[in-house]
């Protein structure tokens, strides 16, 4: 079975923190994809990456920054200098790949404010 | 390229009356997804749909919920009849993905939020 933990269920900082959102997966299958989204409080959900699971290159986007180590099983999502913006729930989510099934296993999500 | 499209985006019903949610997807994409999203919770798959057909249900309530896509477009998931733990926002994804392709990103839809009293 596949699972997807985000133990911080709510992070608080001031803006132009930096603050990294821990995401952990579990899954039996040796071809996965990872993903990010963000959930503003308008509720639609918003895709920021997808990251396979033979490409651990960290990669960056602007202010955006994701952290794979498959040793850890891990792939945590940094924000460098956060804005009032980027306050909303992020959920970390977990794919299979190949032919078949690919629906999502989200995990519960972490709600982080950016206090002004 | 407009996005996909839900509705309605809020329905309010009483307990063991029936309801149903209509999704069209993003113009080429083969798979759509419903997810079910408890407040505080992160969605859940219920079901996926290839073209028109069933992919993986298997996190569905049969017993009262059912979904189809009969011409590979449009979909509806309906409940029938609706528990007070139906209560939830409903999300409808697609994605790029056809036959034996590796997996896309899921573009979602702003949900319909369904309150059963």
């Amino acid at each position: 079975a596949q699972k997807v933990t985000q133990a911080q269920t709510e992070i608080s900082v001031v803006e132009k923190e930096d603050v990294t959102l821990d995401c952990v997966y579990e899954t039996r299958d040796t071809t996965y994809y990872l993903f990010w989204y963000k959930q503003p409080p308008s509720g639609e959900l918003v895709f920021l990456i997808r990251r396979n699971s033979f490409d651990e290159q960290n990669e960056i986007s602007g202010r955006y920054s994701w952290n794979f180590q498959k040793s850890t099983s891990s792939f945590n999502f940094t924000i460098t200098a956060s804005q009032v913006v980027d306050s909303a729930v992020y959920f970390c989510a977990l794919g299979n790949s190949g032919g078949g099934a690919d629906g999502l296993t989200f995990g519960k999500g972490t709600h982080l404010i950016i206090q002004p | 390229e407009a996005g996909v499209a839900q509705s309605p985006r809020y329905k309010i019903i009483e307990k063991r009356q029936s309801v149903a949610f209509w999704c069209n997807p993003i113009s080429g994409h083969a798979t759509l997804y419903w997810y079910q999203q408890i407040l505080g919770q992160g969605p859940k798959l219920l079901i996926q749909f290839q073209n028109n057909g069933v992919v993986d249900d298997s996190q569905l309530p049969k017993d009262r919920f059912s979904a189809e896509r009969l011409k590979g477009v449009d979909s509806t998931l309906k409940i029938q009849p609706a528990k007070l733990e139906d209560s939830a926002v409903y999300l409808c994804a697609s994605s790029l993905r056809g036959a034996g392709t590796r997996s896309y990103e899921q573009y979602f839809g702003p949900g319909t939020r369904l309150t059963v009293t």
